[in-house]
């Protein structure tokens, strides 16, 4: 099976602008999560999207959006870029998102980086 | 307030040796525990899952422990190589609908 791939993996961006970031589970698999990676803060969760419905969202200002498709294929959107956006996003997909036991599978990320 | 804590940045062990990292968690219930491998510029990977009802799980050289009492996990690689320097991050989600949480991660280096 394919892993999860996430599109673009490198991205530079000027503050103010929009980005779209991409992302494809394993296939079969309903759940997709998205995470903010940055040296000094970690990984932090976003959004957890399972069967097209977010079913969490983490403490992230409104700039920050996202979405799951029939496919399970999810796209996360950051408005009005920052300086402090820049940092590594990575999307995870598993085979069940609730009361479910099963690992998270990671893509390679996407590096954003704004300038 | 919600804690984890992984209380080692950075760690470094002489090959061969037991490497053993901690992970803390305040204000949690956790239904269970995952251990995940990071590489430089790669996504985590998983390692081990261990259930809010057992005590230790291994897998080849790596065993999980779980104390709820404490809230603590404790990760061991046995016999360390080289090739286990990453960082590794403990992760826990709490019974319900929640999501998964991670800690910053400690960066195990083995020296030959």
């Amino acid at each position: 099976k394919a892993g999860v791939t996430q599109t673009p993996r490198y991205l530079i961006k000027t503050r103010g602008q929009q980005v779209t970031l991409s992302c494809s589970p394993i296939s079969g698999h309903r759940s997709v999560s998205w995470y903010q990676q940055t040296p000094g803060q970690g990984l932090q969760f976003l959004f957890e999207y399972f069967s097209e419905t977010q079913r969490n969202k983490g403490n992230f200002p409104g700039r920050f959006s996202g979405r799951q498709f029939s496919n399970s294929r999810s796209e996360m959107n950051v408005s009005t870029l920052e300086l402090g956006d820049s940092a590594l996003y990575l999307c995870a997909s598993s085979l069940e998102g609730h009361f479910s036991y099963n690992e998270q599978f990671f893509g390679p990320g996407t590096r954003l980086t704004v300038l | 307030s919600q804690k984890i804590e992984q209380n080692s940045e950075a760690l470094n062990i002489q090959e061969g040796k037991t490497a053993t990292l901690t992970c803390n968690y305040t204000n949690y219930s956790p239904a269970y525990l995952q251990w995940y491998r990071q590489d430089p510029g790669r996504g985590p990977v998983f390692l081990l899952l261990i259930r809010e009802n057992e005590k230790e799980k291994r897998k080849e050289r790596l065993k999980v422990t779980f104390d709820t009492t404490l809230k603590q996990s404790l990760f061991h690689i046995t016999a360390s190589q080289p090739a286990d320097s990453a960082t590794y991050l403990c992760a826990l989600r709490n019974s319900g609908n929640t999501p998964l949480v991670f800690g910053k991660g400690t960066r195990l280096s083995v020296i030959a």
